[in-house]
């Protein structure tokens, strides 16, 4: 089962930061957070992943919470090619289980001009 | 950069044939998984390699699926004999290492048995 807890969908305006939560409260001190998305009849898409720390990159930023509990994903400026299912994924970084990547359902986001 | 190459994109095939799924990862990448993909079950593990061994194929659903890893530069995925409820799509993603390495995908091999 998936160990993240994501809204079903949400929508943004296109040019709008488009801010995606995620619930983790069961994260481990040594799992990471991945956010992943995938448009439709693509595969899924790497844009980000962290630890505890605050992480950006060219795509996107990532904000994880100090407890680490929950974290968002910021698209700064929306276009209408960043609408997609976005999902949150929590696991070990390292060894025997780092096959596992659990998607679960994801979050919908429809970016609207 | 070539991404991870997945071959053939669709495929279409009557039940009871034998499917072959291909699949070249990113150059450098020690890991390879295979995942499937339907509206019921979302998207799966079956089985991942590293080093061209295969380390955990629990999620493999039965014997007519078996997948292979002869070199660093590509997998097979195959479905001897193929039954109508294998349509799906497949996904082949790579990734360097055993650490936190993100996993690359391809844009899959979309299946329907007839």
């Amino acid at each position: 089962d998936a160990k993240t807890t994501q809204p079903t969908s949400m929508d943004c305006a296109e040019g709008r930061a488009a801010n995606l939560p995620c619930n983790h409260s069961t994260i481990s001190g040594n799992e990471y957070v991945y956010w992943y998305r995938q448009i439709h009849s693509q595969g899924p898409q790497y844009i980000i992943h962290g630890l505890k720390n605050n992480e950006t990159n060219e795509m996107a930023s990532l904000i994880i919470t100090e407890d680490r509990k929950s974290s968002t994903l910021i698209l700064p400026h929306a276009t209408l090619r960043d609408t997609a299912v976005y999902y949150c994924i929590v696991r070990v970084g390292y060894g025997g289980s780092q096959g596992n990547l659990i998607f679960g359902k994801g979050t919908k986001l429809s970016v609207k001009p | 950069d070539a991404g991870v190459i997945q071959s053939p994109r669709h495929e279409v095939t009557e039940m009871g044939q034998e499917v072959t799924l291909r699949c070249k990862p990113i150059s450098g990448h020690n890991s390879l998984f295979w995942y499937r993909q339907t509206m019921m079950r979302g998207l799966e593990l079956l089985i991942y390699f590293n080093n061209n061994v295969p380390i955990d194929d629990s999620g493999m659903p039965e014997d007519r699926f078996s997948a292979k890893m002869p070199n660093a530069s590509f997998s097979t995925l195959k479905i001897q004999p193929s039954e109508p409820r294998d349509s799906a799509v497949y996904f082949c993603a790579s990734s360097f290492g055993s650490s936190n390495q993100p996993q690359h995908f391809g844009d899959g091999t979309r299946l329907s048995i007839l």
